[in-house]
């Protein structure tokens, strides 16, 4: 398998634009995850779903942020309009439920926002 | 509630010396342990877990061992090598059924020739 893919790799967009991060989890895996890095305030969990639902969003920040997962294979993350401090690595998971919790991660997608 | 504490870093050492990363954690119910990696410039990749009790997880000459009277999972690396210089995080599970885990801040590990 190619594990989990995310795209784009890189993205630098200015104050206001609308940004759509994507991620192609590993065929089978029921759960997705997507995460925030920063300096400031280490690993952060957004979202996370369930065979495509959404289970938990407590962790998305606001409300100009939000995650959709319209099949099996494939989820974005938004961020409208986008802020400076929006600036981060953001990382999509995915796990399977009789794995014992381990989650894949994909190579992060790092979002600078100008 | 449930969380995890890491010693905080940097971690900076010779090749060859001994490594220890310290890690405690809060949680209700009995969760899984784990160990994640992340080299730079990657995503974290699992490093190791343990699932009880008394278990001792290992891999690539790391090992952890669930301490449940002391609800710690110390990683140990008898002799480190500037490959593994990297980010290491500690996690829990969370029981429900969910996959969640819940990470730590982080160590970063310095490793010099």
């Amino acid at each position: 398998d190619a594990g989990v893919i995310q795209s784009p790799r890189h993205e630098v967009t200015e104050m206001g634009q609308e940004v759509t991060l994507r991620c192609k989890p590993i065929s089978g895996h029921d759960y997705l995850f997507w995460y925030r890095q920063t300096m400031m305030r280490g690993l952060e969990l957004l979202i996370y779903f369930n065979n495509n639902v959404p289970i938990d969003d407590s962790g998305m920040p606001e409300d100009r942020f939000s995650a959709k997962m319209p099949n099996a294979s494939f989820s974005t993350l938004k961020i409208q309009p986008s802020e400076p401090r929006d600036s981060a690595v953001y990382f999509c998971a995915s796990s399977f439920r009789l794995a014992d919790y381990e989650q894949y991660f994909g190579p992060g997608t790092r979002l600078t926002v100008t | 509630g449930n969380s995890v504490t890491q010693m905080e870093g940097p971690v900076t050492l010779s090749e060859e010396a001994f490594l220890t990363i310290n890690c405690t954690y809060t949680a209700t119910g009995y969760p899984s342990l784990f160990w994640y990696v992340q080299y730079p410039g990657e995503g974290l990749q699992l490093l190791l877990k343990a699932t009880k009790a008394d278990d001792k997880g290992s891999n690539k000459g790391f090992e952890a061992t669930y301490r449940k009277e002391t609800t710690s999972f110390h990683l140990e690396k008898g002799s480190v090598q500037v490959s593994d210089s990297a980010v290491y995080f500690c996690a829990l599970s969370l029981s429900g059924g969910y996959n969640k885990l819940i990470f730590g801040a982080g160590t970063r590990l310095a490793v010099h020739p």
